[in-house]
C-alpha cells in the first residue's frame, strides 16, 4: 500500500498568514492527491483535486500544488473560518489512503 | 441536491455483525463508483473499501484490515450502498462515512460525502 506522511501534525498561525502544509508519498503518485478540510463533528469537505485543481465552490485562498512523491496545500491568507484539520489522500491505485492530518490552530 | 445518508450504526458487541446503508439521491447512482471511509474517535480518516460500477464489473476492494470480514454491495435500483461488517472488533469503532465522486473511475476525487453513521463496538 501507498503510505502518506503529513508534516506538519499540528500547526499554529493567525489570521492573515500564509500556511503551508505538506504531504509525501511513499510512492510516485503522479497527481492523483486530493486535499480535504474537516472541522469537528462535520464530514471532510475536498478543497483541491488533482493535485492542484480547486473544487467548486472552494475559496481561491487555497492552492494545491506538486506531483510525483512531494505536494504541498497553501492557504494564502488564513481566515477564521479555515482553522480545522487538513487531510491529504491519494487516490492513485485501487486502495486509497489518507495522511495522519494536520491541525491548524489559532496561535 | 445532491445528497448521501447513512443509517444503520449503533452498539454491536465484538463478534457481532451489523449492516450499513447509504441512500443516495441527486445524482446518477448506478454511473458512480461507491465507497466507505471511517473515522475513530479522535483519530484520522482511514479508507475502507469500494465497489465499481456494473457496467464495470460491479468489483469491490477493501483495506487490508476488513479484508474478508467486511463487504460492500450496491442496489442500484433503490439508490442504496451498503456496508455488511461481520467479526466486528473494538478497533471498528468509528464513524462510518459513505463517499463518492460521482463518477466511474478510479481517478475520481470524493467529492460528496454524508454526515457519517456512528458504530461502537463494546462488550
Amino acid at each position: 500500500d501507498i503510505q502518506m506522511t503529513q508534516s506538519p501534525s499540528t500547526l499554529s498561525a493567525s489570521v492573515g498568514d500564509r500556511v503551508t502544509i505538506t504531504c509525501r508519498a511513499s510512492q510516485s503518485i503522479s497527481v492523483w492527491l486530493a486535499w480535504y478540510q474537516q472541522k469537528p463533528g462535520e464530514a471532510p469537505k475536498l478543497l483541491i483535486y488533482k493535485a492542484s485543481s480547486l473544487y467548486s465552490g472552494v475559496s481561491s485562498r487555497f492552492g494545491g500544488s506538486g506531483s510525483g512523491t512531494e505536494f504541498a496545500l497553501t492557504i494564502s491568507s488564513l481566515q477564521p473560518d479555515d482553522f480545522a484539520t487538513y487531510y491529504c489522500q491519494q487516490y492513485n491505485s485501487y486502495s486509497r489512503t489518507f495522511g495522519q492530518g494536520t491541525k491548524v490552530e489559532i496561535k | 441536491e445532491v445528497q448521501l445518508v447513512e443509517s444503520g450504526g449503533g452498539l454491536v458487541k465484538p463478534g457481532g455483525s451489523l449492516r450499513l446503508s447509504c441512500a443516495a439521491s441527486g445524482f446518477t447512482f448506478s454511473y458512480a463508483y461507491m465507497s466507505w471511509v471511517r473515522q475513530a474517535p479522535g483519530k484520522g480518516l482511514e479508507w475502507v473499501g469500494r465497489i465499481k460500477t456494473k457496467t464495470d464489473g460491479g468489483t469491490t476492494d477493501y483495506a487490508a484490515p476488513v479484508t474478508g470480514r467486511f463487504t460492500i454491495s450496491r442496489d442500484d435500483s433503490n439508490k442504496s450502498l451498503y456496508l455488511q461488517m461481520n467479526s466486528l472488533k473494538i478497533e471498528d469503532t468509528a464513524v462510518y462515512y459513505c463517499v463518492t465522486g460521482d463518477c466511474s473511475s478510479t481517478f475520481c476525487p470524493d467529492g460528496i460525502w454524508g454526515p457519517g453513521t456512528m458504530v461502537t463496538v463494546s462488550s
